[in-house]
């Protein structure tokens, strides 16, 4: 199995505090990737990592920030949640984002 | 844009028969692979299976098999004797060249009944 964690594992907060979500790595993976995945819509691209500093958006990336200043290390955070923002996030890693990605055990986040 | 479509919600299949799960996608690349990801229900995301659009034989993986036809645009999942603990949400996605991101379709939950 690829050695992804994800902390913390469960966060209830509430709404208008800032929250960061932290994925680690051991496999030396160049790419990283946050998901959110709701009922109804799957798994949706929140932002990606291509290397260390060099991040894109995704899909759904409006209210969400992240940074990677370490290959092992992807932090997403959100700066004022929201309601909307209640999902499970998943981190995932490839090392050529060409093929398949691995994923984290994702993170309950409840806003309220 | 690229797009998956997984028509069916919900499947009920008995133990031991072989079950195939749809997906159809959308892309103008001609340079693109279909993944098949499966998730329990303790919530985690397992790589099942890899095709790439050029690969010319159908991807298998134990009791897995990805029957790809490449002019329907469909990338169907097959499970062969299918077990209990093959009752899940099983995902298909996509990539194109290029794009390093995966796009997934809504799923579809299988429930194997003894």
């Amino acid at each position: 199995d690829a050695g992804i964690t994800q902390s913390p594992r469960h966060k209830v907060t509430e709404t208008g505090t800032p929250v960061t979500l932290r994925c680690h790595q051991t496999e030396n993976h160049r790419y990283m990737y946050w998901y959110r995945q709701d009922p109804g819509h799957g798994l949706r691209l929140i932002h990606y990592s291509y290397g260390v500093k060099d991040t894109d958006k995704g899909e759904v990336s409006d209210g969400y920030s992240v940074s990677r200043s370490k290959t092992e290390d992807f932090l997403l955070t959100l700066e004022s949640a929201t309601s909307s923002q209640t999902s499970v996030y998943f981190c995932a890693i490839s090392s050529t984002g060409l093929h398949e990605q691995y994923f984290g055990p994702g993170t309950r986040l409840t806003v309220t | 844009a690229q797009k998956i479509t997984q028509t069916q919600p919900g499947m009920f299949v008995q133990e031991k028969e072989a079950v195939t799960l749809d997906c159809t996608y959308d892309t103008s690349d001609p340079s693109y692979g279909l993944f098949w990801y499966k998730q329990p229900s303790s919530g985690e995301m397992i790589f099942l299976i890899y095709q790439g659009s050029y690969d010319q034989q159908n991807a298998t993986e134990g009791r897995y098999s990805l029957n790809f036809q490449k002019a329907r645009k469909s990338a169907n999942l097959v499970i062969s004797a299918s077990q209990l603990g093959d009752s899940a949400m099983y995902f298909c996605a996509m990539n194109v060249q290029g794009a390093q991101k995966l796009v997934f379709g809504q799923g579809t939950r299988l429930t194997i009944n003894p």
